[in-house]
C-alpha cells in the first residue's frame, strides 16, 4: 500500500528559530511533492511543491530538500514566527492518478514567541 | 475572487440518511477533488472530477459517489450513513486536472453522524 510517513507529530520552535518535518515515502511511482499548510477551521493551502528531479526548493522562508535515494523530503521553515503555527501536511501524488494525493498524517507546529 | 464555496459548513445527519454535499470551484477552474478528514486517517482522497467525468477514485465504498456539472459545480453524496462516516469533508479546485498546478481547498462541510 502506497504510504507517506510524517514526523514529528507536534513540533514546539522558538520565535526565529527553523522548523522542520520530515516524509518518507514507500513507493517510487510518485512524481510530485506538495506541501500543504492548515489552519483551524480552513482547508488546507498549498504552500511549496517540487518534483522529484530536484533535490531542493526554495521559496521564502520555505524550503524543501528532496532525496530521492532515501525516498525522503522534508520543510524547512526558517526564521519561524507565531503566524506560522499551524498543521502542516507532506503528500505524494501517485503516477498516473491524476491529481490525487497521498498525505502524510500533519505536523502540528507551534511557535512560541 | 472568490474562493471554492462548500455548503453547507456543518451538517447532522443520522445513521442510515443520506446526504449531499456541494461544492463550487473557483471561477475558471474546471477540475474538482473531493477528500475526507478524521482524526483517525487523516486527509483522505474520495475522487477527482473534470469536465462532467470522474477520472479517478479512492478506496472508499460505493455509498460514497459524486457528480461534476456543465457549470462545474460538483456534489458528493453519502448514502445509509455510518457512524464512521463523521468528517470534514474537503472539496478542491484546479485550473486543470494537472498535479503540478495544485490544488485550492475550500473550508469544508463538517458531517456529524449520530
Amino acid at each position: 500500500q502506497q504510504q507517506v510517513k510524517q514526523s514529528p507529530q507536534s513540533l514546539i520552535v522558538q520565535k526565529g528559530g527553523i522548523s522542520i518535518i520530515n516524509c518518507a515515502y514507500e513507493n517510487t511511482a510518485f512524481d510530485y511533492f506538495p506541501w500543504y499548510q492548515q489552519f483551524p477551521g480552513k482547508g488546507p493551502a498549498l504552500l511549496i511543491a517540487i518534483r522529484p528531479d530536484v533535490s531542493e526548493k526554495k521559496e521564502g522562508r520555505f524550503t524543501i530538500s528532496f532525496n530521492k535515494s532515501a525516498k525522503q523530503f522534508s520543510l524547512h521553515i526558517m526564521d519561524s514566527q507565531p503566524g506560522d503555527s499551524a498543521t502542516y501536511f507532506c503528500a505524494a501524488s501517485p503516477n498516473q492518478a491524476g491529481t490525487a494525493l497521498i498525505f502524510g498524517k500533519g505536523t502540528t507546529l507551534s511557535v512560541s514567541s | 475572487k472568490a474562493g471554492v464555496t462548500q455548503t453547507p459548513r456543518y451538517l447532522i445527519k443520522t445513521r442510515g440518511q443520506q446526504v449531499t454535499l456541494s461544492c463550487s470551484p473557483i471561477s475558471g477552474h474546471r477540475s474538482v477533488s473531493w477528500y475526507q478528514q478524521t482524526p483517525g486517517q487523516g486527509l483522505q482522497f474520495l475522487f477527482e472530477y473534470f469536465s462532467e467525468t470522474q477520472r479517478n477514485k479512492g478506496n472508499f465504498p460505493g455509498r460514497f459517489s459524486g457528480r461534476q456539472f456543465s457549470n462545474s459545480r460538483s456534489e458528493m453524496n453519502v448514502s445509509t450513513l455510518e457512524l464512521g462516516d463523521s468528517a470534514l469533508y474537503l472539496c478542491a479546485s484546479s485550473l486543470t486536472p494537472t498535479k503540478h498546478y495544485g490544488y485550492t481547498f475550500g473550508s469544508g462541510t463538517r458531517l456529524t453522524v449520530v
